[in-house]
């Protein structure tokens, strides 16, 4: 069965501290990654696609990679308005479908703190 | 470009009442259609999925049912709500077998 697990669960960062979100998947046959952001009392807005290992994406302080097994989401230099909840989902192959049905995780909740 | 709406934005209503969430895209046709749920800590659980006018697929028993009686229009049904209704419901749209997802704006919907 296709699966995707986020880690940490929470991390609270202090402004500037670098890391990094973790998103691991088992799927036969990936279509594409993905990753979004969620703030509170919102829908999930979408940040990246990653569709091949080794692929990175980039937007202002969030680098998005990809490895065969795992997805990283680095935040480099935080600041406190990239607290959110980052939700990774995965895409696979279906033959025959139009669906093309995304698996989430159950996020990462970023908090940065000045 | 394309835009999808939902609303209300937030709703309480009484255990044993109906309910009716209603979701539109514009600026595409034929999209695959969403309704999900998420819970606190649960994460994002689908509850329905349409391709087409009509064609509705659920994947999970629950109170709820969706009619798409418009290729842009989504609609979230319940005739009886119960207090486990509770949650923050999410419309999505996406094109194709391949792609993301879109989302609204969300409803929260508390059942008293």
């Amino acid at each position: 069965e296709d699966q995707v697990t986020q880690s940490p669960e929470a991390l609270r960062l202090q402004e500037g501290e670098s890391s990094s979100l973790n998103c691991s998947y088992t799927v036969s046959g990936l279509r594409g990654l993905f990753w979004y952001r969620q703030d509170p009392g919102k829908g999930p807005e979408f940040l990246f696609t990653l569709y091949s290992a080794g692929e990175e994406k980039e937007k202002e302080r969030l680098k998005a990679t990809l490895t065969k097994k795992e997805s990283f989401l680095h935040i480099t230099a935080p600041k406190p308005e990239d607290s959110a909840t980052y939700l990774c989902a995965v895409q696979a192959y279906n033959r025959g479908s139009t669906l093309g049905r995304l698996y989430f995780g159950r996020g990462t909740q970023l908090t940065v703190w000045p | 470009s394309q835009t999808i709406h939902q609303w209300p934005a937030t709703l309480v209503q009484p255990v044993g009442s109906p309910l009716s969430l209603e979701c539109t895209v514009e600026g595409t046709s034929n999209p695959n259609l969403y309704w999900y749920r998420q819970a606190a800590g649960r994460g994002l659980q689908l509850l329905f999925y349409s391709v087409g006018i009509g064609q509705i697929s659920s994947e999970v028993p629950q109170n709820l049912s969706a009619s798409r009686p418009q290729d842009r229009q989504f609609i979230l049904s319940s005739k009886k709500l119960l207090l486990s209704d509770s949650g923050f419901y999410l419309c999505a749209w996406s094109r194709g077998g391949s792609g993301g997802y879109t989302f609204g704006s969300g409803t929260r919907l508390t059942v008293v």
